[in-house]
């Protein structure tokens, strides 16, 4: 079955750090660029980051660029998102979420396959 | 930083209805649009990309139009399935400048 699945959610304090995970199956993870995307009810969807597949390439939101670091293991298909320097605005559900791009550069940057998502809360 | 506009912020519609969702760039982005579709305590599902390529499997009663600042969806006769909130996301230029508008909530009237 192809099948996005996050863990690592949970409860943190301002300043403090996370590291959520994302466990591809059912397609060739190593080919494509991944990406995770957070939803808060006030904030709607946003994009947070991004990685090419087997080639260098990871790009960050504002919000979130040297706070949070991307990275990917190809052999064992997955996909992860180290969160420091947590801020309460950070407080949101984390989606994985896979493009359809095999080749960078692109600006084709559609998600055509979302994880369930994990909850990260940021309170101290 | 690119901002995209989804209006209405909410419909309410019947079965059977057609229903428009309108989504402006504030500025030029081309053809690099995609619409999805999220229920509640689901993910975000694409429904149609590059403004309007219905994505393998999605039913043809969604359709997607524009190019440079308007873009629109279109749900022709609506179904119970439909009843949902409607994202719009642009991606544009490189490195990616990636966003979503805020969305549509499809109510039953």
């Amino acid at each position: 079955e192809v099948q996005l699945l996050e863990s690592g959610g949970g409860m943190a304090p301002p300043g403090g750090s996370l590291t959520l995970s994302c466990a591809a199956s059912g397609f060739t993870f190593s080919t494509y660029v991944m990406a995770w995307v957070r939803q808060t009810p006030g904030k709607g969807l946003e994009w947070v980051s991004g990685l090419g597949g087997s080639v260098a390439g990871s790009f960050y939101a504002d919000s979130v660029r040297g706070r949070f670091t991307i990275s990917r293991d190809n052999s064992d298909s997955k996909l992860f998102l180290q969160m420091d320097s947590l801020r309460d605005e950070d407080t949101a559900v984390y989606y994985c979420a896979k493009t359809e791009i095999a080749i960078l550069p692109s600006a084709h940057w559609y998600f055509d396959l979302w994880g369930r998502g994990t909850l990260v809360t940021v309170s101290s | 930083a690119i901002r995209l506009t989804q209006s209405p912020s909410s419909i309410s519609a019947s079965p059977g209805d057609r229903v428009t969702i309108t989504c402006r760039a504030s500025q030029h982005i081309s053809n690099f649009l995609a619409w999805y579709q999220q229920k509640p305590g689901k993910a975000p599902q694409l429904l149609i990309y590059s403004a309007s390529t219905l994505r393998s499997g999605v039913p043809s009663r969604f359709s997607g139009s524009g190019s440079g600042t308007d873009f629109t969806l279109t749900i022709t006769s609506l179904q119970s399935e439909d009843f949902a909130t409607y994202y719009c996301q642009l991606s544009y230029n490189y490195p990616p400048e990636v966003s979503f508008g805020g969305g549509t909530k499809v109510e039953i009237k």
